[in-house]
C-alpha cells in the first residue's frame, strides 16, 4: 500500500518562499508521476504541478514562475517550493500519486497540510 | 479552462439512503471523469475513475454514470462510513480541474 506523507512549516510570512516534501513508503517514486494539489480554505481543489521521476514537469500557469517542483529518487521523495507567498497561497497543501495507465487521476494521497501565509 | 459543477453543495442524508450527487462540466470531457470522498485530516480516496470504473477496493455501493458534460454519483444504501465531501475532477484537458465539492451530511 502506498503512503504518501507532507511535512513543512505550518506558517510562512508574505513574501517569503514554502518549501514542502511528500515522502513516498510502500512503492518507490520510479516510473510514476507525482503531484501537488491544493485547496484553499472554504474553495475547490487545485492542481498545482506534477512530475515524472526522470524530473520532467508541468505546472499550473497561474503559478508558473513561482512555483518549481524535484524529485529525490535516493530519499523516495518529492517536493514543492513556492516563491513570492501571498495570503492566497494559503491552503491545505496535497500530494498524490498519478494512477499508472489512467492519466490524469490521483489514486494515493497524502492528508494534507495546512500552509498559512500571514505575518 | 473547464469549469466543473456539483450540485448540490450540501446534502443531507439517512444511513440506508440512496443518494446521488452531480457533475456537470463546462465542456465535454468525454468520460474522463474521477469522484474522490474526503473526510477532514485524512487523506482523498479515489472512488471512481473513467465516470464509472470502480477503483480497487471501493465498496460496491457505489456507482458512478453518465459522459460528456453530466455526471452522477450514487451510494445506493448510505453508510456511517461515506459521510464526506465529495469531488468530481475532469482529466480530458488540462488543468484537469476539480468540481467545488458536496458535503454529504447526516439528516
Amino acid at each position: 500500500q502506498v503512503q504518501l506523507q507532507e511535512s513543512g512549516p505550518g506558517l510562512v510570512k508574505p513574501s517569503e518562499t514554502l518549501s514542502l516534501m511528500c515522502s513516498v513508503s510502500g512503492g518507490s517514486i520510479r516510473n510514476n508521476y507525482w503531484g501537488w494539489i491544493r485547496q484553499p480554505p472554504g474553495k475547490g481543489l487545485e492542481l498545482i504541478g506534477y512530475i515524472h521521476y526522470s524530473g520532467s514537469t508541468n505546472y499550473n500557469p497561474s503559478l508558473t514562475g513561482r512555483v518549481t517542483i524535484s524529485a529525490d529518487t535516493a530519499k523516495n521523495q518529492f517536493s514543492l517550493m513556492l516563491t513570492s507567498l501571498t495570503a492566497a497561497d494559503t491552503a491545505v497543501y496535497f500530494c498524490a500519486r498519478i494512477k499508472p495507465e489512467e492519466w490524469l487521476v490521483f489514486d494515493y494521497w497524502g492528508q494534507g497540510i495546512l500552509v498559512s501565509v500571514s505575518s | 479552462d473547464i469549469q466543473m459543477t456539483q450540485s448540490p453543495s450540501t446534502l443531507s442524508a439517512s444511513v440506508g439512503d440512496r443518494v446521488t450527487i452531480t457533475c456537470r462540466a463546462s465542456q465535454s470531457v468525454s468520460n474522463w471523469l474521477a469522484w474522490y470522498q474526503h473526510k477532514p485530516g485524512n487523506a482523498p480516496k479515489l472512488l471512481i475513475y473513467k465516470a464509472s470504473s470502480l477503483e480497487s477496493g471501493v465498496p460496491s455501493r457505489f456507482s458512478g454514470s453518465g459522459s460528456g458534460t453530466e455526471f452522477t454519483l450514487t451510494i445506493s444504501s448510505l453508510q456511517p462510513d461515506d459521510f464526506a465531501t465529495y469531488y468530481c475532477q475532469q482529466y480530458h484537458s488540462f488543468l484537469y480541474t476539480f468540481g467545488q465539492g458536496t458535503k454529504l451530511e447526516i439528516k
